[in-house]
C-alpha cells in the first residue's frame, strides 16, 4: 500500500480558476503535513505546512482531516505562475528517527 | 536568506566508479537529509542525519551509500560503486523545527 497518494493529474485549468488537490496517507503515526511545489527539474520548495485547524496563505488554503487521513490544498484565482507539480508530504517520527515521505505529485498547468 | 547549496550541479561518472556529492546545509539547522528523484518519478527518502550520526535510512540506502559531516559545515553522500540505476537527481535538505529546505540538487548520470 502506497504511503502517500495523490490525484494522478495532470490538471489543466484556465487562469482564474479554483483548483483542489487531494492527498491521503496510510501511516497513522504521521505527525506533520506539508504541501510543496516542484517546478520542472528543480528542487521541491515548501509551499505551506498543514495544521489540524486548517490554514490559509493568500490564495492557498490547506486542510487536514486526521480521522480520514486526508489532506487537501485549494488554490483560488490561479495564476500562470502556479503551474508546477504539487507534492503532498508527511513527516513520520518514531523511536528510531524521522523522515519525510513524498507523494507522487499532481501536475498543474494553468492556461492563459 | 540562508539557503542549502549543493555541488556539483551535474556529475557524470562511469559505472563502478565512486562519487561524492556535497551539500552545505543551513548553518543553524540540526537535521539533514538526502533524497533522490529518478527522472519522472517521486522524491524518495534516502537517509536522515542528526547529531553527527544517521538517524534513519531507507531500504534504498544500502551498503554502497554512506554519509558524512566531515567538518561541521559540509554534508556528503558517497556512492561507492555506481550502477546505471543510480542515475537520478540527488537533493540535500536541512531542517529546523519541522520544515525542511532543499538544495538545488545534483544530477548524477552513470554511463
Amino acid at each position: 500500500r502506497k504511503e502517500v497518494e495523490q490525484d494522478p493529474g495532470p490538471f489543466n485549468v484556465p487562469e482564474g480558476a479554483t483548483v483542489a488537490f487531494n492527498c491521503t496517507y496510510s501511516n497513522s503515526a504521521s505527525q506533520s503535513f506539508f504541501w510543496y511545489r516542484q517546478d520542472c527539474r528543480k528542487e521541491p520548495k515548501l509551499l505551506m505546512s498543514v495544521y489540524s485547524s486548517g490554514n490559509e496563505d493568500g490564495r492557498f488554503t490547506a486542510q487536514l482531516n486526521r480521522a480520514s487521513q486526508y489532506i487537501s490544498l485549494l488554490i483560488r484565482d490561479s495564476k500562470l505562475s502556479d503551474s508546477a507539480t504539487y507534492l503532498c508530504v508527511v513527516k513520520l517520527r518514531d523511536n528510531y528517527g524521522q523522515n519525510f515521505v513524498f507523494g507522487p505529485g499532481t501536475r498543474l498547468s494553468v492556461l492563459p | 536568506e540562508p539557503e542549502v547549496t549543493q555541488t556539483p550541479s551535474h556529475q557524470v561518472t562511469q559505472m563502478g566508479q565512486e562519487v561524492i556529492l556535497r551539500c552545505v546545509p543551513i548553518s543553524n539547522h540540526l537535521y539533514f537529509y538526502w533524497y533522490r528523484q529518478i527522472l519522472g518519478q517521486k522524491v524518495e527518502f534516502l537517509v536522515s542525519f542528526y547529531n553527527n550520526e544517521i538517524s534513519e535510512k531507507s531500504e534504498i540506502f544500502d551498503d554502497q551509500f554512506s554519509v558524512e559531516r566531515p567538518d561541521g559545515s559540509n554534508f556528503t553522500l558517497k556512492i561507492r560503486s555506481t550502477k546505471l540505476e543510480d542515475s537520478a537527481m540527488y537533493f540535500c535538505a536541512s531542517e529546523e523545527g519541522y520544515e525542511q529546505y532543499f538544495g538545488p540538487g545534483t544530477r548524477l548520470t552513470v554511463t
